[in-house]
């Protein structure tokens, strides 16, 4: 099996910085992860897809990077409505994901 | 709107079983692999189980294997979830979810349910 390690696993910041979370994984998974953003009590919102393609409708501060295995997720700066938890997932071997990245304001 | 929708959900004895269902709308269902995926009260997202498209290949994390069964039912745009022998540790919001693609099984997810609680308790 995959693992999905994210670091860190909190992250304080302030509005209008600019965030890096970074997902590594235990075997090369090529491109094929995502990330996702989940606030409580909803169901996650996929951001990131193939590593580095925006989703429709996300802002393009968010952005992906990396292949085989270390990726990164960048928000370039950070708005009130993105402090929430943040997920990467590999999808090369069925389904795996990171166990979350809380992003919470400083 | 493409939508999906999860019902089922409760409060079951350790022991005793649930079914979970998933009802598809405003995209062709028939076309799409389908998952389950489940997060147990403040922790991180884990996968649950993948049916193919036609329903023809079905596969199962290690934690539910033997225990749970996934279905589906094309004429209904219905998908399901057998849960039998329940433990504790099974305690979850329960979610679908769909790929991106239709041509990937095992794909990003642009598509969740709102997810059902299950809760797991004597």
């Amino acid at each position: 099996d995959i693992q999905m390690t994210q670091s860190p696993s909190t992250l304080s910041a302030s509005v209008g910085d600019r965030v890096t979370i970074t997902c590594r994984a235990s075997q090369s998974i090529s491109s094929w992860l995502a990330w996702y953003q989940q606030k409580p009590g909803k169901a996650p919102k996929l951001l990131i897809y193939k590593a580095s393609s925006l989703e429709s409708g996300v802002p393009s501060r968010f952005s992906g990077s990396g292949s085989g295995t270390e990726f990164t997720l960048t928000i370039s700066s950070l708005q009130p409505d993105d402090f929430a938890t943040y997920y990467c997932q590999q999808y090369n071997s069925f389904i795996t994901f990171g166990q979350g990245t809380r992003l919470e304001i400083k | 709107q493409v939508q999906l929708v999860e019902s089922g959900g409760g409060v079951v004895q350790p022991g005793r079983s649930l079914r979970l269902s998933c009802a598809a709308s405003g995209f062709t269902f028939s076309s799409y692999g389908m998952h389950w995926v489940r997060q147990a009260p403040g922790k991180g997202l884990e996968w649950v189980a993948v049916i193919w498209y036609d329903g023809s290949n079905k596969y199962y994390a290690d934690s539910v294997k033997g225990r749970f069964t996934i279905s589906r039912d094309n004429s209904k745009n219905t998908l399901y979830l057998q849960m039998n022998s329940l433990r504790a540790e099974d305690t979850a919001v329960y979610y679908c979810a769909r790929p991106t693609v239709d041509t990937a099984m095992v794909f990003a997810f642009d598509i969740w349910g709102q997810g059902t609680m299950v809760t797991v308790s004597s």
